[in-house]
């Protein structure tokens, strides 16, 4: 059972600064399937980014990923007002899948 | 377009059992992979099971073997999932999600409460 940590839990920036969000796998994600999700209070998760790198459809080109193996990373390059809210990442390469606990990004 | 209709919020005694259904339309519900995740109040996301196509059978989070039951009606491409003996703990939002990149498509998800 592959186990995700995310980190920080909390973050606090500014609009216009940079965002680095880190997930770290207990065992390597088959084949890159790692994915990133965005929710609001009251909205059901968003997919942001999947394949460890690509953008999901409609998904602004300041949200980028990367990573391979146990080690990923969302970044968006210059914080909108929007942005604001909860990431979560996922593998979804082998079962059990699993959601690492999530990434609170605050406005500073 | 895949969308996914959940059914309406529920309350439930301790004990008692819910089941949740998840209408897809745009696709049918063969062509597709059908998981749920739950939310706790407050909390993150929790993947409780779904169809893995390669092994060709439902899969369910170790923590829930024995009280969940996911099924589908394929003559209306509905999925149902099924959690029994609930107690307070079981409080949450349930969501069926699917996709061909990941989940990209969620329902709207359904407020399941456990309260005597």
């Amino acid at each position: 059972e592959i186990v995700l940590t995310q980190s920080p839990g909390t973050l606090s920036l500014s609009p216009g600064e940079r965002a680095t969000l880190s997930c770290r796998a207990s065992q390597s994600v088959s084949s890159s399937y790692l994915a990133w999700y965005q929710q609001k209070p009251g909205q059901a998760p968003r997919l942001l980014i999947y394949g460890a790198s690509s953008r999901a459809t409609g998904i602004p080109d300041r949200f980028s990923g990367s990573g391979s193996g146990t080690d990923f990373t969302l970044t968006i390059s210059r914080l909108e007002p929007e942005d604001f809210a909860v990431y979560y990442c996922q593998q979804y390469g082998s079962s059990p899948l699993a959601f690492g606990q999530g990434t609170r990004l605050e406005i500073k | 377009q895949v969308q996914l209709v959940q059914s309406g919020a529920e309350v439930k005694k301790p004990g008692a059992s819910v089941k949740v259904s998840c209408k897809v339309s745009g696709y049918t519900l063969t062509e597709l992979s059908m998981h749920w995740v739950r939310q706790a109040p407050g909390k993150g996301l929790e993947w409780m099971g779904g169809f893995d196509p390669e092994d060709g059978e439902t899969i369910y989070a170790q923590k829930f073997q024995g009280r969940v039951t996911m099924t589908e009606d394929t003559s209306t491409d509905t999925a149902y999932m099924e959690l029994s003996s609930l107690r307070s703990e079981d409080t949450a939002v349930y969501y069926c999600a699917t996709g061909f990149l990941a989940f990209d498509i969620w329902g709207q998800g359904t407020m399941v409460t456990v309260s005597s």
